[in-house]
């Protein structure tokens, strides 16, 4: 089955740049999706179809193995669980990433 | 704007079945153009992706998929006259403890209801 790995977690300052990495086989050839969640909430979607509610300081990348979100000017409010997701056509399955914890210093 | 509220027992005894309710407003479950997921979370296991239901017009049919995880033990039904959608899943175990949602998918989880704590236990 197709894994995706992302570190447990990132530290940052207040002002610095949160960088996720979510890694899986060839990973740059499906789509990737982002998911934020914070305490005692379902998680949710950063949908570049609703760019009014995504932060212009948060963007998205893939290369490779390798897919990545980047936080700008990182915000107390950032401190969340961010999860990356993908469709394995192999299995049919819709996968997630382990997660990471995103701490604002 | 689409809601989903979620509603069944939080509490469910070892080998009994585990049914959750997702009342959906704000769209159709017969739309041809979304799946209709159960997704769990857990510590052990993290965001898992349990199943879905969905229609096509194109072909008139209900579809159903299911992860391999508990292929066996899942159904998840529509139900067209009160707009919803439901889970079962048998037999659980305490492994089956976790945080269930149900979401909306149409080219990612755009929409998730507000989750229900089902813990298996005697």
């Amino acid at each position: 089955s197709y894994v995706l790995t992302q570190p447990s977690s990132v530290s940052v300052a207040p002002g610095q740049t949160a960088t996720i990495t979510c890694e899986g086989n060839n990973i740059a050839s499906k789509s990737v999706h982002w998911y934020q969640q914070k305490p005692g909430q379902a998680p949710k979607h950063f949908d570049d179809d609703r760019p009014s509610e995504i932060p212009e300081r948060i963007s998205a990348s893939k290369s490779g193995n390798t897919a990545t979100l980047t936080i700008s000017r990182v915000e107390a409010g950032d401190e969340a669980d961010y999860f990356c997701q993908v469709w394995d056509s192999t299995s049919d399955h819709y996968v997630f990433g382990s997660g990471t914890k995103v701490t604002v210093l | 704007q689409v809601t989903l509220q979620q509603s069944g027992p939080g509490l469910v005894k070892p080998s009994q079945s585990l049914s959750l309710t997702c009342a959906i407003a704000g769209d159709s479950v017969s739309s041809s153009t979304v799946s209709w997921n159960w997704i769990r979370q857990s510590p052990s296991r993290g965001l898992e992706w349990l199943g879905r239901t969905y229609y096509r017009s194109a072909t008139s049919k209900w579809y159903f998929d299911s992860s391999v995880s508990v292929r066996g033990r899942i159904s998840i039904t529509p139900d067209t006259f009160k707009n919803q959608f439901s889970l079962q899943l048998t037999s659980v175990t305490p492994d089956d403890t976790a945080m269930y949602y149900c979401a909306r998918h149409i080219a990612a989880f755009d929409f998730w209801g507000q989750g229900t704590l089902v813990t298996v236990s005697s």
